[in-house]
């Protein structure tokens, strides 16, 4: 079936790194764009970046510019986002998500996965 | 960046009731308007794209309209599996926002 699996997400201090994961399976995942959502705990969803089928293309939201990374290896059906000089306001919830556009333009976010947590505190 | 601003914050209802969300864009975002359903511990649940296209095998209670600037989320006759938090997003702009979120519960 359709899925979308992260992992990668843990504890980790303050201006530490990590890189998150997302691997698809069940759809031609060379196909789609594809997002990070993130929702901090008991807040709401905040978009962090997107990127096109291809790789050609890639945006941001501010709060994350210069500090994050998405990338995709469509060899291994797999989305990241590699993460640096973390921040105590980046803890939250980290979904990946595919577009429901034709990979090089925005459209609604049709299949999530089922996020990977990821906490930054000393 | 474009803001979405929902209202309301939250809702009472009643098993059976109608109920409209409403979502506003600080600027025209044309139909670029989609809607999920986000329960407790959960992704979110893609329910409406292009502000009035029903996403496959959501039921047909729920119905999204609009375009420009304002729009509206409506459930015609609330079910028990319906309480949930409800979000608008616009994809215009390559700087994707949310609204902050309508949270239906139980009367």
């Amino acid at each position: 079936q359709v899925q979308l699996v992260e992992s990668g997400g843990g504890v980790v201090q303050p201006g530490r790194s990590l890189r998150l994961s997302c691997a698809a399976s069940g759809f031609s995942f060379r196909s789609y764009g594809m997002h990070w959502v993130r929702q901090a705990p008991g807040k709401g969803l905040e978009w962090v970046a997107v990127i096109w089928y291809d790789g050609s293309n890639k945006y941001y939201a501010d709060s994350v510019k210069g500090r994050f990374t998405i990338s995709r290896d469509n060899s291994k059906n797999t989305l990241y986002l590699q993460v640096n000089s973390l921040r105590a306001e980046d803890t939250a919830v980290y979904y990946c998500a595919r577009d429901h556009g034709d990979g090089a333009t925005l459209s609604a976010f049709d299949i999530w996965g089922q996020g990977t947590m990821v906490t930054v505190s000393s | 960046d474009i803001q979405m601003t929902q209202s309301p914050s939250s809702l009472s209802s009643s098993v059976g009731d109608r109920v409209t969300i409403t979502c506003r864009a600080s600027q025209s975002i044309s139909s670029n308007l989609n809607w999920y359903q986000q329960k407790p511990g959960k992704a979110p649940k893609l329910l409406i794209y292009a502000a009035s296209s029903l996403q496959s095998g959501v039921p047909s209670r729920f119905s999204g309209s609009g375009s420009g600037t304002d729009f509206t989320l409506t459930i015609s006759s609330l079910q028990p599996e319906d309480f949930a938090t409800y979000y608008c997003q616009q994809s215009y702009s390559t700087s994707i926002t949310f609204g902050q979120g309508t949270r239906l519960e139980i009367k």
